[in-house]
Parts: structure tokens; C-alpha cells; sequence
């Protein structure tokens, strides 16, 4: 069965930390990752993964995919309290989608 | 550009009864998904329309469906309702450009099963 797996599922950091968030996948005919940030309303896109070892980047935030490994992280440095947020991950096969659980990051001052 | 609007926000239904959600991608936008939250189950794939044919489909029973009309609105339905169809109901409208696709999550409509 198709699955995704985040992790940690929670994290603390301090402003001004860089975090790594995973995301490992087995879905199958995969053909493309994506992640999330979600804080109290609807997920805001971040990034689309198609192809291995292509990090994709947007300010603080950066994502690469690791096709043979089957997983991807999400780096974002330089904390802020704005990052405060559930990041999710949703791998997608064929004609599916299947989100991870997420990760909830909480980002003290 | 106007964002991703969702109609209606909120519902209260009880069960048996069937509901009709509604969604206006942005303008120019020809690809349309929807998802279900829930605290239990977190975030699931519905289905995806483009150019009113429905491309992908997640693993729901047929009381849930959903179409596209010719102007990229989308609507779902959900037919004899239970209690565990309460969620929130997200659409997203998405493009495709040279680096991929890009999506916009509607606000959600909050749908109560009583």
C-alpha cells in the first residue's frame, strides 16, 4: 500500500535555528513530491519535486528529492516565529495522492 | 488576481442528506483538486479535474464525486451523508509553468454532520 512517512512529527527550535524535515515515500509509479505549510487556515504550496539531486529554493526555505532513497527533506534556515507551521509532505503516484501526517515546527523567540 | 474562492464556508447537515460544494479556481487556472481534513485522518486526495474531465482519483467511496464545468469551476458532491464526512473540504486550482506545477488552496469549506 502507497505510503508516506514524516518525521519528526513535532519539533522546537529557537529563532535563528535551521531545522531538516523528512519525508520518506513508497508509493507506486511515483511521479512527484510536494510540501505544504499549514498554519491555522488552508496549506500554502511550497515546492514540487520531480527529479533527484535538483534542490528547489525560496528564501530560507529549500527542498531536495532523493529518488533511489525514496525521501526528501525540507531545510529552512534561519528560523523565524513566522515558521511556526505543520509542513506537509504528499508523494504522487499514478492517479493518487498520499499525505504524510506532518510535522508540526514550533519556532520560540 | 482574485484567489482560490470555496462556497459555501460553512454547513451543517445531517446524515442522509447530500451536499454540493463549490469552487472558483483563479482565473486561468484549468486544473482543479479537492481534499478532505479531518483530525483523524489528516489530509486526503479526493480528485483532480482538468478541462472538465476528472484526471486522477483518491480512494473514497461513490457518494463522493465531482465534476468541472466548462469555465474551470468545480463542484463536489456528497450523497446520504454520515457522520464521519465531517472535514474540512479544500479545493486548490493549479498551472503548470517551466518549473512545474504550483497550486493555491481555496479557504475550505468546515462541513458539520449531525
Amino acid at each position: 500500500e502507497d505510503k508516506v512517512v514524516q518525521s519528526p512529527l513535532s519539533l522546537v527550535v529557537h529563532e535563528g535555528d535551521t531545522v531538516t524535515l523528512n519525508c520518506s515515500y513508497e508509493v507506486t509509479n511515483f511521479r512527484s513530491l510536494l510540501w505544504y505549510k499549514q498554519e491555522k487556515k488552508a496549506p500554502t504550496f511550497l515546492f514540487m519535486l520531480t527529479s533527484s539531486g535538483i534542490e528547489k529554493k525560496s528564501g530560507r526555505l529549500s527542498s531536495i528529492l532523493d529518488k533511489k532513497e525514496l525521501f526528501s527533506i525540507l531545510n529552512i534556515t534561519a528560523t523565524q516565529t513566522g515558521d511556526s507551521a505543520i509542513y506537509l509532505c504528499a508523494a504522487r503516484p499514478d492517479s493518487d495522492m498520499r499525505f504524510g501526517a506532518g510535522t508540526r515546527l514550533t519556532v520560540k523567540p | 488576481k482574485a484567489g482560490v474562492t470555496q462556497t459555501p464556508r460553512y454547513l451543517i447537515k445531517t446524515r442522509g442528506q447530500q451536499v454540493t460544494l463549490s469552487c472558483s479556481p483563479i482565473s486561468g487556472h484549468r486544473s482543479v483538486s479537492w481534499y478532505q481534513q479531518t483530525p483523524g485522518q489528516g489530509l486526503q486526495f479526493l480528485f483532480e479535474y482538468f478541462s472538465e474531465t476528472q484526471r486522477n482519483k483518491g480512494n473514497f467511496p461513490g457518494r463522493f464525486s465531482g465534476r468541472q464545468f466548462s469555465n474551470s469551476r468545480s463542484e463536489m458532491n456528497v450523497s446520504t451523508l454520515e457522520l464521519g464526512d465531517s472535514a474540512l473540504y479544500l479545493c486548490a486550482s493549479s498551472f503548470w509553468s517551466g518549473v512545474g506545477e504550483t497550486q493555491y488552496f481555496g479557504p475550505g469549506t468546515r462541513l458539520l454532520v449531525l
